[in-house]
């Protein structure tokens, strides 16, 4: 089955820094891949997905990438606030059957 | 995307006893997921509620432990069964849409 790999496992940056999070797949046949960010105390909650037909998307602050060839995806945001603190989850999947597998997660804490 | 609800959102059990988590969504779907994610983990399916039929259980995971029920395209409940503290967790439902899953707001056991 597929397996997700997801680091760092914590990660502290200054509000303004730029923070990555990187996650690796060992299923060729994944073509789907959510972010979901899960705050303290609520629901894990997509937030950018990529699909293996596109190298990058961007939503304001936040982008994703995509390289097919080396099973790895990233997710970028730029210029972080303290509202980004969080669990980041990265997953993947085969398109159309819904179950993602999950990465271990990143906390995420940004120093005001 | 759909509204799920959960109910209870939170409850402090007895070991020993057993707890029936309700989901109900406000719309028809096909595709309903209960997960697990113990304090600090990722998330982890238990398995996937099949309108009509038994569900289908993920490895490590036993129908006399969590069984779950799915009587209509909008209702599900996972019962957690003879719980122990191991089992202090938060279970979340989710639904498929489009190419991924969204989580309902969970419901937090702790067992004592």
């Amino acid at each position: 089955g597929e397996n997700v790999e997801q680091h760092p496992s914590t990660l502290s940056v200054q509000e303004g820094d730029s923070a990555v999070i990187k996650c690796t797949y060992s299923d060729s046949a994944s073509n789907y891949f959510p972010w979901y960010k899960q705050e303290l105390g609520k629901r894990p909650q997509l937030i950018i997905d990529i699909r293996s037909n596109v190298g990058e998307k961007k939503d304001q602050r936040i982008a994703v990438t995509l390289n097919k060839t080396a099973k790895h995806f990233s997710l970028h945001i730029t210029e972080t606030q303290p509202e980004d603190s969080a669990v980041y989850f990265c997953a993947a999947s085969i398109g159309g059957s819904y179950i993602p597998t999950f990465g271990r997660g990143t906390s995420l804490i940004v120093h005001p | 995307s759909a509204v799920i609800s959960q109910k209870p959102s939170r409850d402090i059990c007895q070991r020993g006893t057993s707890l029936t988590i309700q989901c109900q969504v406000d719309s028809q779907v096909t595709m309903m997921f209960w997960y697990r994610q113990q304090p600090g983990q990722s998330l982890t399916l238990i398995a996937t509620a099949n309108q009509g039929s038994e569900a289908t259980y993920e490895s490590g995971f036993v129908i006399d432990k969590f069984p779950i029920s799915r009587p209509n395209l909008t209702f599900s409940t996972l019962t957690v069964s003879n719980m122990s503290p191991e089992d202090s967790s938060i279970y979340l439902c989710s639904v498929g849409g489009g190419n991924t899953i969204y989580f309902g707001e969970g419901s937090w056991l702790t067992v004592v």
